[in-house]
């Protein structure tokens, strides 16, 4: 059974901070990785992929992973409140069946 | 920017109803899915597709499921017989392929009285 875990928060930052969302997965089969973002009562957004060790930043996120300690984050920088939403960690193992396994996500509230 | 359409955005049917969940992928992604969210609760999956049949299928998927790809841009879920543990906001998904992520559609909320 693949397990993709997360805090449900929620998580409060104040603007301008930085929010950090961790993520910790139980298939060392996995491969690729994904964070979206979801706000309430919309659909999941793609926001970032990763897929190899280390870092990859695209504008004021950044993902990091660690595939030994089977560990994925999101680093949001200068956080705005319309940050503000849940933010779901996605994992697939495509040899293993091709499909995304969702975390519960995390709610992030940046307050003005 | 390329999108993935569902209708309807809300079905309310009855319990025992069929309902059939409508979805077109983007034009040039090869592999389709489903998923539901029941109100706060995860993302799960329900089905993936590819070259025309179910390439993975979850526990929630049995019987009462069906998915069809009735002509070349078309997605269907049918759910015959529904219960009211159906409600919930389902969504479709497409990709490229299984090391992309995916795009989902905007969901339809599924109310079942």
């Amino acid at each position: 059974q693949k397990e993709v875990e997360q805090n449900s928060g929620p998580l409060s930052v104040p603007e301008g901070a930085i929010a950090s969302l961790n993520c910790t997965y139980s298939d060392r089969g996995s491969q690729s990785f994904f964070w979206y973002r979801q706000y309430s009562g919309k659909s999941p957004e793609l926001i970032m992929s990763i897929y190899s060790n280390g870092d990859k930043e695209d504008g004021r996120f950044t993902a990091q992973l660690n595939k030994a300690s089977q560990y994925v984050s999101l680093l949001i920088r200068d956080s705005q409140p319309s940050d503000s939403a849940t933010y779901l960690c996605a994992v697939n193992t495509y040899n293993a069946g091709n499909m995304l396994t969702f975390g519960g996500g995390t709610r992030l509230m940046v307050k003005p | 920017e390329p999108e993935v359409t569902q209708t309807p955005s809300h079905q309310v049917t009855q319990m025992g109803q069929e309902v059939i969940l409508r979805c077109v992928p983007i034009s040039n992604h090869l592999y389709f899915y489903w998923y539901r969210q029941i109100l706060g609760q995860k993302v799960e999956f329900l089905v993936s597709f590819y070259n025309n049949e179910i390439s993975e299928k979850s526990e929630i998927f049995d019987d009462q499921f069906s998915v069809e790809r009735p002509d070349g841009s078309n997605f269907t879920l049918k759910i015959r017989s529904t219960k009211l543990e159906d409600s919930a906001m389902y969504f479709c998904a497409s990709s490229e392929g299984p090391a992309y992520g995916y795009t989902f559609g905007s969901g339809t909320r599924l109310t079942v009285v």
